[in-house]
């Protein structure tokens, strides 16, 4: 019964380098999302996906890529890092209507 | 826009005291859900209770109780008789009910630490 998961946990970047980062539930839920948790702030989303396929941007998108691969999974990539990209990232999922979203245990990723 | 506001940044109390978090929130949506979510220091983001906009009843869950008010657009977090383990930081959030939160997913407030001391 895992739920999210999120791979990696941790990862120490240089600037410019590429990563992706990794999401899948097993809960069958439709909706997907990608937030990143800033100190001091709230989680900000980044980007969404309603359904296999569809990808659609959030409040804080630049620098940033995603894939809707199949229902269970959802990357996100970061094509060259910047140090304000420095952040703890999660993802989650929901089915739409009834259900509360559905976290993972966060990447915390740190870009020098 | 949505938005959500929690003032309080940081509380600290003395065991066993009651203490309660703020909320308040902006939407233009007349349907709409709110949410209380807890994050530990180990960091995860735990549920602890989503509310529709049409019940307007308080919910009690053992030592918590969420006070919902429509007209002054709050939704405030009351534990009684607070613990060490209460320790952590807590998000109030806003999403519309008919898509969860479709493009805009989850709006959070910036959060409020607390902190139980012994």
């Amino acid at each position: 019964n895992a739920g999210v998961t999120q791979t990696p946990k941790f990862q120490v970047l240089k600037t410019g380098q590429s990563m992706t980062l990794q999401c899948a539930q097993d809960m069958n839920h439709n909706s997907m999302y990608w937030y990143r948790q800033d100190p001091g702030m709230g989680l900000r989303l980044i980007y969404y996906s309603a359904s296999e396929g569809t990808t659609d941007k959030g409040e804080v998108p630049n620098g940033y890529n995603v894939s809707r691969l199949n229902k269970r999974e959802f990357s996100l990539r970061l094509e060259s890092a910047a140090p304000s990209q420095t952040s703890v990232y999660f993802c989650a999922s929901m089915s739409p209507g009834l259900q509360p979203q559905h976290f993972g245990d966060g990447t915390r990723l740190s870009i020098l | 826009a949505q938005k959500v506001t929690q003032a309080q940044t940081e509380i600290s109390v003395v065991e066993k005291e009651d203490v309660t978090l703020d909320c308040v929130y902006e939407t233009r949506d007349t349907t709409y859900y709110l949410f209380w979510y807890k994050q530990p220091p180990s960091g995860e983001l735990v549920f602890l209770i989503r509310r529709n906009s049409f019940d307007e009843q308080n919910e009690i869950s053992g030592r918590y109780s969420w006070n919902f008010q429509k007209s002054t657009s709050s939704f405030n977090f009351t534990i009684t008789a607070s613990q060490v383990v209460d320790s952590a930081v807590y998000f109030c959030a806003l999403s519309d009910v008919y898509s969860g939160g479709g493009a805009d997913g989850l709006t959070f407030g910036k959060g409020t630490h607390l902190i139980i001391q012994p």
